[in-house]
């Protein structure tokens, strides 16, 4: 089947592990980042997200960090599950229009 | 159905023939987008419709490449006199359109892949 993220930087970690995916964006006037989670031959499917007037977000085994300073973002997620195991990409808006999506990470989980 | 769907999953084509991918964004939503992805790459911007208007359609490749939304809703994206680099998956999105409900919602895609 399809394979997302043939040659992506590729995070390898251990079941249980808590997991750190690096994202840097582009345009300084973006003021709304998201996460998508995306597993072969499916479409993106929404993680968290965050505004620019924020710098840490939680949900569910996941939270995201966001450094205006330097644009940059990370996705957290703890206590990681083989399940979890996909391409990860940011994506930064602008406003209610296009996503500018960064290069994805592919994260694999090991028992 | 509760999320974006899109017809259909798989579509083989010949060089130089022309297909259509249909979307059906989540109901009540009034943004619709489409992307398209190809092999190892995020998802990039073709077209954003807001109601039936087309908003923003900077990111479509050239003239060949052309999207409608009539009533609101369903939306079609029509590649004419297609070529193998148009091979990507295609992926539709929609949203609230509203400011502070922008948060996109993805469907599985169109794999098109063109000989």
């Amino acid at each position: 089947g399809e394979s997302v993220g043939l040659h992506l930087p590729t995070l390898s970690v251990q079941e249980g592990d808590n997991s750190i995916i690096n994202c840097a964006y582009s345009n300084s006037a973006s003021d709304y980042f998201i996460w998508y989670k995306q597993e072969s031959g499916k479409g993106p499917q929404f993680i968290i997200d965050i505004r620019s007037n924020m710098d840490k977000r939680q949900g569910q085994r996941v939270t995201v960090l966001l450094n205006k300073t330097v644009k940059h973002l990370s996705l957290q997620i703890a206590a990681t599950q083989p399940g979890d195991s996909a391409v990860y990409f940011c994506a930064e808006n602008m406003g209610a229009d296009k996503l500018i999506f960064g290069t994805g990470t592919r994260l694999q989980v090991f028992p | 159905g509760a999320g974006v769907s899109q017809t259909p999953s798989n579509k083989v084509t010949e060089k130089g023939k022309y297909v259509e991918l249909r979307c059906d964004p989540i109901s009540g939503h009034t943004a619709l987008y489409w992307y398209r992805q190809s092999l190892g790459q995020g998802p990039e911007f073709l077209i954003y419709f807001q109601g039936t208007g087309a908003a923003d359609d900077s990111g479509l490749p050239n003239d060949r490449f052309f999207a409608v939304r009539p009533e609101g809703s369903v939306s079609t994206l029509k590649i004419q006199r297609t070529e193998r680099g148009d091979s990507a998956v295609y992926l539709c999105a929609s949203s609230q359109g509203l400011a502070g409900e922008e948060t996109q919602y993805f469907g599985p895609g169109t794999r098109l892949l063109v000989l």
